[in-house]
């Protein structure tokens, strides 16, 4: 079946510098990525969605400038945390599509952000 | 208004009882999509279970079926003969617009499953 490698799983970075998280669909080409946000115990918030070889959409709320997305190519997205603080500590998680199918929504295996 | 509504925060079943989780929806679009997944602690999201908002028959995938009724906007997930490894966090999520899935899921606050042995 479809699979979504996601990197890094875990990650503990200080607070001013930047983290990239990287999702690559192993086995299908991923038109739309989408990126959610998971705090403990609650949903999965919608942060971005992005279409290869397009600028991502944010959704409202979500800083553009902070949260950068990159879907440079079909197998290939990108998050970056830039300037991260101790807030932005969550669980991050994305999803592929290949726009193809009903249910054709693959998920990372998420990114755990810790912002010391 | 929330377009997907869980009211059960917490439910707790015995091993090998059938357990029912609610899941209502809004939306004003004909065509969409409603989606049953499974997060464990390690966190992933497991698919488990589809309904369209065409399909007459409600879904099954094994021991998970899906009680679609449409007229109530409501797509409880059914799980029987629970097992201790269904311990989990539930999500119900709802798709809209016609058939594709590079349109966005919203998702609903989640209903955390404990199976007691």
């Amino acid at each position: 079946g479809a699979v979504v490698s996601q990197h890094p799983s875990r990650v503990i970075c200080k607070s001013g510098t930047s983290v990239k998280i990287e999702c690559r669909s192993l086995d299908f080409q991923a038109t739309t990525m989408f990126w959610y946000r998971q705090f403990p115990k609650q949903s999965l918030m919608l942060m971005a969605t992005s279409n290869e070889g397009s600028k991502a959409t944010y959704e409202q709320g979500v800083e553009k400038d902070k949260f950068l997305i990159n879907h440079a190519s079909l197998t290939l997205s990108t998050l970056t945390v830039t300037s991260a603080h101790p807030e932005d500590s969550s669980f991050y998680i994305c999803s592929a599509s290949s726009g193809t199918g009903y249910y054709g929504y693959t998920f990372g295996s998420g990114t755990r952000l810790t912002v010391v | 208004a929330q377009k997907i509504t869980q009211t059960q925060p917490g439910m707790f079943v015995q091993e090998k009882e059938a357990v029912t989780l609610d899941c209502t929806y809004d939306t004003s679009d004909p065509s969409y999509g409603l989606f049953w997944y499974k997060q464990p602690s390690s966190g992933e999201m497991i698919f488990l279970i589809y309904q369209g908002s065409y399909d007459q028959q409600n879904a099954t995938e094994g021991r998970y079926s899906l009680n679609f009724q449409k007229a109530r906007k409501s797509a409880n997930l059914v799980i029987s003969a629970s097992q201790l490894g269904d311990s989990a966090m539930y999500f119900c999520a709802m798709r809209e617009g016609p058939g594709g899935s590079n349109y966005k899921l919203t998702f609903g606050k989640g209903t955390l499953l404990t199976v007691n042995p």
